[in-house]
């Protein structure tokens, strides 16, 4: 089955840092990425749209200037948590779309950030 | 914003015994899929039911779909303690491409 890896799958960072996080689909082609952040024991939370060769399209209320998101090619996505503080905290999942197979988005196992 | 509600939010039942969890939804949808997640982990697609089926299974798996009253329900039959996990609806709607998740059911399977 196709295969979505994420990196690094934790990191801790001091506030007022930048953390990049990366997606890659390993075993097919994703021109549509998505970006997720989960807090503890609630559910996922849309954050931004992600497609290659294009600008993200954020969700209402996520500040594209704070987390930055780059599509540079059909197997990877990169998100950058700016000046992070500690409620920045959170687990932070991508899911990427078979370029092939419309519905179904293949997740990644996620990358747990703590910001001190 | 979340379109799904979920019930229960947590669900404990002995190892054997049917676990059912329900998911409603606001507006119309292309399809409606089931995620797994253990705990601190990634997602695990499960079934994806489309919006002119009633009914599917997927092994122990069976789900339902009612778009009259825009609920899903998944059945998952003799359970096990690996299907401790939470469990998540997600829908597409029907004229987009994005998964809006429920709040999900938090299982656990005693043996």
């Amino acid at each position: 089955g196709a295969v979505v890896s994420q990196h690094p799958s934790r990191v801790i960072c001091k506030s007022g840092t930048s953390v990049k996080i990366e997606c890659r689909s390993l075993d097919f082609q994703a021109t549509t990425m998505f970006w997720y952040r989960q807090f503890p024991k609630q559910s996922l939370m849309l954050m931004a749209t992600s497609n290659e060769g294009s600008k993200a399209t954020y969700e209402q209320g996520v500040e594209k200037d704070k987390f930055l998101i780059n599509h540079a090619s059909l197997t990877l996505s990169t998100l950058t948590v700016t000046s992070a503080h500690p409620e920045d905290s959170s687990f932070y999942i991508c899911s990427a779309r078979d370029l092939l197979s419309w519905d179904e988005q293949f997740f990644g196992p996620g990358t747990r950030l703590t910001v001190l | 914003s979340q379109q799904g509600e979920e019930d229960p939010q947590a669900l404990s039942i002995q190892e054997g015994e049917n676990a059912t969890m329900n998911c409603s939804y606001k507006t119309s949808i292309n399809n409606l899929q089931w995620y797994r997640q253990n705990s601190g982990r990634g997602l695990v697609h499960l079934i994806l039911i489309r919006s002119n089926e009633r009914e599917k299974h997927s092994g122990r798996l069976r789900v339902t779909l009612d778009t009259s009253k825009k609920s899903s329900s998944l059945l998952i039959t003799a359970s096990r303690a690996a299907d401790t996990a939470s469990y998540f609806c997600a829908t597409v709607r029907a004229a987009g491409n994005k998964l809006t998740f429920g709040g999900g059911t938090r299982v656990l399977v005693k043996p």
